[in-house]
């Protein structure tokens, strides 16, 4: 069974741009999870979609938004850049409970200049 | 709120030695699940185990072993007859209740294992 796949892998853009980014879950699972990952602040929840519906958001500003298609693919996009925003954005899919294992994608290392 | 609390920041070791990781969450859940993924320098994470809060048996799964303690909220994690391959970060999570896909994680402890 393929894992979790993200695209891109690299992304360069620069401030006051917007990025959108993509993930593919795992076959059959159908709740997408989001983390943002930087030195200082670890590992942070974004927000989690399931059945299109996003079900939990964490402590991020509006710039930070998501969609899940019917397919359980998602996507998340982040509105006019700010250097902070530079870090690790990692995905994660589970089965439907909301207790379920993650299993994580390889990440979009996103850097903003 | 939901707390997870790793308090080794790095551990260096020599190879085969064993070492253990230790992570203390705090949560207000009386169901809940705790996790401990590793992330080598690639950069995903990868998943070693999943434990609810209701089975406090150990467990063990080759060098690995977990320790998970309810009276202390504590859910160690032990390395046995470390290996260079070992080097990692590895993070300790906490999900439960209403928390519909947020993971809380504690800062990761970075482990490197010396040949």
């Amino acid at each position: 069974k393929a894992g979790v796949t993200q695209t891109p892998r690299y992304l360069i853009k620069t401030r006051g741009q917007q990025v959108t980014l993509s993930c593919s879950p795992i076959s059959g699972h159908r709740s997408v999870s989001w983390y943002q990952q930087t030195p200082g602040q670890g590992l942070q929840f974004l927000f989690e979609y399931f059945s299109e519906t996003q079900r939990n958001k964490g402590n991020f500003p509006g710039r930070f938004s998501g969609r899940q298609f019917s397919n359980s693919r998602s996507e998340m996009n982040v509105s006019t850049l700010e250097l902070g925003d530079s870090a690790l954005y990692l995905c994660a899919s589970s089965q439907s409970r909301p207790t379920d294992t993650q299993y994580f994608g390889p990440g979009t290392r996103l850097t903003v200049l | 709120a939901q707390k997870v609390t790793q308090a080794q920041t790095e551990i260096s070791v020599v190879e085969k030695e064993d070492v253990t990781l230790d992570c203390v969450y705090e949560t207000r859940d009386t169901t809940y699940y705790l996790f401990w993924y590793k992330q080598p320098p690639s950069g995903e994470l990868v998943f070693l185990i999943r434990r609810n809060s209701f089975d406090e048996q150990n467990e063990i799964s080759g060098r690995y072993s977990w320790n998970f303690q309810k009276s202390t909220s504590s859910f160690n994690f032990t390395i046995t007859a470390s290996q260079v391959v070992d080097s990692a970060v590895y993070f300790c999570a906490l999900t439960g209740g209403t928390s519909y896909g947020k993971l809380t994680f504690g800062q990761g402890t970075i482990l490197t294992v010396h040949p």
